[in-house]
């Protein structure tokens, strides 16, 4: 049982290019999401989904995007990467049912940078 | 949305000593609080949680209590060891169910 699978682990990037983070689990969660985190910042919340087909943005979503064609899979987009978006991103998944939500798992982590 | 404080933002104690991190929310409507441990370079990972129907819930050294009425949870380690030096974060559920907002993290030392 693997859990939330990230990759790529490390990462660089320029300013500008574009890349997907990707993020997959094996467990049935209808719920995903993705984080970053950032020094003295903790855990802010990029986009997350309910199930497949249903996604929606969280705390910080400019310059991000998602999107979430099957339960397993919910890939985070960075559009054109910018300075601002180093960063370290884990993206979760949790059971959950309306009103109510449960343990959130995290994949390894990806340490992004961009120059 | 919820807004979620916790301190302190570090905290040295001696081996065997007590531990107690606190956090406060906004969100008279959140209903679950979960406690993450993310040690250096590694994934947070959950070591405890409490529903708004309970005051405390314990776990051999790890408790978890909750005060509705003043919107304030708290994270107390007893005995602690040096292996539960790591990062510990708070956070509370949005009122669907469908965020959570992460405090901003405590860096937690034991001194062998």
């Amino acid at each position: 049982n693997a859990g939330v699978t990230q990759t790529p682990k490390f990462q660089v990037l320029k300013t500008g290019q574009s890349m997907t983070l990707q993020c997959a689990q094996d467990m049935n969660h209808e719920y995903m999401s993705w984080y970053r985190q950032d020094p003295g910042m903790g855990l802010r919340l990029i986009h997350y989904s309910v199930g497949a087909g249903i996604t929606d943005q969280g705390e910080v979503p400019n310059g991000y995007n998602v999107s979430r064609s099957t339960t397993e899979d919910f890939p985070l987009r960075l559009l054109s990467a910018a300075p601002s978006q180093t960063s370290v991103y884990f993206c979760a998944s949790s059971y959950s049912r309306i009103g109510a939500i449960g343990e959130a798992f995290f994949g390894q982590g990806t340490r992004l940078t961009v120059v | 949305g919820e807004n979620v404080e916790q301190h302190p933002s570090t905290l040295s104690v001696q081996e065997g000593d007590s531990a107690v991190i606190k956090c406060t929310y906004s969100d008279s409507a959140s209903n679950y609080f979960p406690w993450y441990k993310q040690e250096l370079g590694k994934r947070p990972q959950l070591i405890i949680d409490i529903r708004s129907n309970v005051g405390e819930k314990k776990d051999q050294r790890i408790a978890v209590t909750l005060n509705k009425t003043a919107k304030h949870f708290s994270l107390h380690i007893t005995e602690t060891q040096p292996e539960d030096s790591a990062v510990y974060f708070c956070a509370a559920s949005s009122a669907t169910g469908n965020q959570f907002y992460f405090g901003t993290g405590t860096s937690l030392t034991v001194i062998p």
